[in-house]
């Protein structure tokens, strides 16, 4: 069955330093990826999205995530953290075949002043 | 564009009373729609699938007569909480995706807290 592993179900980071949120998905045909940003009581905001076109996606916020097939890996990254990207990060994986988004189990990122 | 909103944004409610939520696709006719439930800190978990006109398609594990799903029209779905209690508190989010969009993508409404006293 598909699945979506996210590493790390917190993440604490010194503002300006480097964000890494670890993203791999398990699936036999390359589906496609998504990141997603939640603030509190609030719904699920689009970073970014990999639809099998450029292995490197860019996002909004400085986001960035990198495709690799190799490792089926999607890790989100953001070379310098502010203070408002303190959220939940989540991943997900779409595949044609089900029509239906996995979710990974989410990231709560801390960033420290 | 692709804007998605749910009403109420939270709602609380004696038990065994049921609740309506509302989902709407703004701007973009919504061929598809879902709907989650979230517990707090924890991940988003499919609850079912509905295309417009057609009954929903619902996941292991949930109530199709607990949780009823209206799929009317291709800018409205309706998730009812049946008879609730304590236990259905929890935050609900509905997502929505156009057949003529970005094959997969979805649009996610802003969620409504439902609290079950």
């Amino acid at each position: 069955a598909q699945s979506v592993t996210q590493l790390g179900s917190h993440v604490s980071v010194s503002e300006g330093a480097l964000v890494l949120l670890r993203c791999n998905y398990s699936s036999s045909v390359p589906p496609y990826l998504f990141w997603y940003v939640q603030y509190p009581n609030q719904g699920l905001q689009l970073l970014l999205k990999y639809t099998s076109a450029a292995t490197l996606v860019k996002g909004i916020n400085g986001f960035e995530a990198e495709f690799k097939k190799s490792e089926t890996s999607f890790h989100l990254t953001k070379p310098s953290a502010h203070m408002s990207d303190a959220a939940e990060y989540f991943c997900a994986a779409f595949t044609s075949g089900t029509y239906k988004y996995i979710f990974g189990t989410g990231t709560r990122l801390k960033v420290l002043a | 564009g692709a804007v998605v909103s749910q009403h109420p944004s939270w709602v609380i409610c004696k038990s065994g009373t049921s609740v309506k939520i509302e989902c709407r696709s703004l701007d973009f006719q919504a061929t598809t729609m879902f709907w989650y439930r979230q517990f707090p800190k924890q991940s988003l978990m499919l609850m079912a699938t509905s295309n417009e006109g057609s009954k929903a398609t619902y996941e292991q594990g949930v109530e199709k007569d607990k949780f009823l799903i209206n799929h009317a029209s291709l800018t409205l779905s309706t998730l009812t909480v049946t008879s609730a209690h304590p236990e259905d508190s929890s935050f609900y989010i509905c997502s929505a995706s156009s057949s003529g969009g970005t094959l997969g993508e979805q649009f996610f409404g802003p969620g409504t807290r439902l609290t079950v006293l």
